[in-house]
């Protein structure tokens, strides 16, 4: 069956360092993939989508990049703050229109002044 | 103004009732969703609507049943509540049903008891 696995571990780092998150895949080969950034008690918030036939995706000081042959995504976050303290999901989906968007658990990530 | 909207934020309730959650969104979108977070932090689809029509419906035990009176409405009803229908409800929206960034509303936590 399709597994998407995050660490469960949250990941702490100083502030102003970066941030690397893993998502890892199996026994799907998706067209696409979403990070979404989720607060306590709030919804998930969209942060960047990247395409199966895209290696790398930039926005400010998020990267992301998407290994279709390792079957994993990573997710950086530059100069890092406390305010991106968070718990981060990836999402993926196949091509098709009616596709499912599957989320992973969940890293959260805690950056400490 | 709040893009997507569902009431109410929280919702205790005794096994064997029955209760609706209500979404709402003002952004134009086509399509909209119900997903579940359980206690381990897992998002899984529920439904999908896509102009007031059904297009996704995961296995879901019929107790769940999604209603759409127009395309920026999408309720929840769920009869016969029991304890492990616990969790915190997420509606969302996206413009149509590519592959497109979803956007949240800021969840139910639904506790039965």
């Amino acid at each position: 069956s399709q597994k998407i696995e995050q660490n469960s571990e949250a990941l702490n780092i100083q502030e102003g360092k970066t941030a690397t998150l893993t998502c890892n895949y199996t026994n799907y080969s998706p067209a696409y993939l979403q990070w979404y950034r989720q607060d306590p008690g709030r919804g998930p918030v969209f942060l960047l989508l990247i395409r199966e036939n895209e290696k790398e995706k930039r926005k400010e000081r998020l990267k992301v990049t998407f290994d279709t042959t390792l079957k994993q995504s990573l997710f950086h976050i530059t100069a890092s703050q406390p305010a991106d303290s968070a718990t981060y999901l990836c999402a993926l989906q196949g091509a098709s229109g009616y596709s499912t968007l599957t989320f992973g658990k969940g890293t959260m990530l805690l950056v400490s002044p | 103004d709040t893009a997507v909207s569902q009431t109410p934020k929280y919702l205790v309730t005794q096994m064997g009732n029955d209760k609706s959650i209500k979404c709402e969104q003002n952004l134009g979108h086509d399509t909209m969703y119900w997903y579940k977070q359980d206690s381990k932090k897992f998002l899984k689809i529920m439904f999908s609507y896509n102009n007031k029509e059904l297009i996704i419906n995961e296995t879901v035990p019929n107790r769940f049943s999604p209603k759409s009176p127009d395309k920026a409405h999408l309720n929840l009803h769920i009869n016969s509540l029991e304890l492990g229908d616990s969790a915190v409800y997420f509606c969302a929206s996206s413009p149509g049903t590519g592959n497109e960034k979803l956007f949240f509303g800021s969840g139910t936590q639904l506790s039965v008891l």
